[in-house]
């Protein structure tokens, strides 16, 4: 079974522009989770989306949105890029079963923010 | 809220030898599970093992383990007959039990950074 692909992997924007990231979960997962890693702040949950609908939401600013879509690819959008958003941007899937879920994450998008 | 702590910036072993990585959480959940998550310099991120906090059985997965210990609220990583290609960043986690609601969100411990020496 493929596992958690992200695209693209690497991106460059300017401050003020908008990006969009996407994650195609594993086949069967009906929840995505995004998270942002940097060296400062670590991993923060930034939202999770299940059925499309967004269920969860960490504490970022409403620049950072997200949706589902019926076949539970995900993507997230940040607008109004400043320079702080440069990151590691994962996403993570589940089964959504309580006896043996898990997250299982993708390779993750480097975004880098000039 | 939860929070995860990784006491150990960084390590380093020799390659054959046993590690232990610590972790410590703190939470008023009766219900939970936790994770010890690995990422390499690659940077995908990888499941290591899974605990679920009603088990008393402590978790393990071939050279890895855990000391589950709940009522100090520990969750300790150990590595065994240590290998080139567990050098990596080791982040130790904790999520909620699902419920019909759902709570898909991990906390994050800061991590610790492993270097296995040949």
């Amino acid at each position: 079974k493929a596992g958690v692909t992200q695209t693209p992997r690497y991106l460059i924007k300017t401050r003020g522009q908008q990006v969009t990231l996407s994650c195609s979960p594993i086949s069967g997962h009906r929840s995505v989770s995004w998270y942002q890693q940097t060296p400062g702040q670590g991993l923060q949950f930034l939202f999770e989306y299940f059925s499309e609908t967004q269920r969860n939401k960490g504490n970022f600013p409403g620049r950072f949105s997200g949706r589902q879509f019926s076949n539970s690819r995900s993507e997230m959008n940040v607008s109004t890029l400043e320079l702080g958003d440069s990151a590691l941007y994962l996403c993570a899937s589940s089964l959504q079963d309580p006896h043996t879920d898990t997250q299982y994450f993708g390779p993750g998008t480097r975004l880098t923010v000039l | 809220a939860q929070t995860v702590t990784q006491s150990q910036p960084e390590m380093s072993v020799q390659e054959a030898e046993t590690v232990t990585l610590s972790c410590t959480y703190d939470t008023s959940e009766n219900n939970y599970y936790l994770f010890w998550y690995k990422q390499p310099p690659s940077r995908q991120m990888i499941l290591v093992i899974r605990q679920e906090a009603y088990k008393q059985q402590n978790a393990t997965e071939n050279r890895f383990s855990v000391n589950f210990q709940k009522a100090a609220k520990s969750f300790s990583l150990k590595i065994s007959d240590s290998q080139l290609g567990d050098t990596a960043m080791y982040f130790c986690a904790f999520m909620k039990s699902i419920s019909n609601f759902g709570n898909e969100k991990l906390t994050f411990g800061t991590g610790t950074r492993l270097t296995i020496i040949p």
